[in-house]
């Protein structure tokens, strides 16, 4: 079955290490999200790639790093530098739809990382 | 920058119609609605292009009004299992995709 995976599901870590979330897609998508979800904020957007070896920051990019070194795969790296890392991580892809620009499509998503740094 | 959603949340009673709204600041190309049921990822609802069109799934639909940037979902004859967090997500060019706050729905009998 084609979909996307996250993984662990749940990861506890200590104050101060650096951590790389995984997520893996077999759908054949060009586009991969990684977004965080707190209460009451919805889900921000941290990075998204368009395509292999090219990734953006999103809105709140900082103290994280990603990779897009294979068009499957999109690990996330929460750095020492977040401030506050603590949170439910999804992962997206989609595909995207051309017309004057590339508008992204319906998006899939992982079930989710509960990161709990300690 | 996230869109604009409103209500944050909204009770109903079995069978009641609600309306959530979807607003953003930057042009759109695309809106995007997804439903989360607690502790589950996003699940995808409809999506609407320019063109100011109107979409249907079963008993929700959606417009898209693209000069006021703005998107309205509606549910109508709300079922128990339409509970959950809705999410409008706004496309913007080259495969950018950005989710409101989201509004909380709980149906009850």
């Amino acid at each position: 079955d084609g979909g996307i995976t996250q993984s662990p599901k749940y990861l506890f870590r200590k104050e101060g290490q650096n951590v790389t979330l995984s997520c893996e897609q077999n759908l054949n998508h060009d586009a991969m999200y990684w977004y965080r979800q707190d209460p009451g904020q919805g889900l921000r957007l941290i990075y998204y790639s368009q395509i292999v070896n090219d990734f953006q920051k999103g809105d709140i990019a900082e103290g994280y790093s990603v990779s897009r070194e294979k068009k499957e795969s999109f690990p996330l790296t929460v750095t020492s530098a977040q401030k506050n890392p603590t949170a439910f991580y999804l992962c997206a892809s989609s595909i995207g739809r051309a017309g004057g620009s590339v508008v992204p499509t319906e998006a899939f998503f992982g079930q989710g990382t509960r990161l709990t740094v300690v | 920058q996230q869109p604009v959603q409103s209500p944050q949340a909204v009770i109903l009673r079995e069978g009641e119609d609600a309306v959530i709204n979807c607003s953003s600041s930057k042009a759109l190309y695309s809106v995007h609605w997804y439903r989360q049921k607690h502790g589950e990822a996003p699940v995808f609802l409809m999506i609407l292009l320019k063109g100011g069109e109107q979409k249907g799934h079963d008993k929700i639909s959606a417009s898209f009004n693209e000069k006021k940037q703005q998107s309205s979902l509606y549910l109508t004859a709300s079922q128990l299992s339409y509970s959950g967090t809705y999410f409008c997500g706004t496309g913007g060019s080259n495969y950018k995709l950005t989710f409101g706050k989201g509004t909380l729905l709980t149906v009850n009998p």
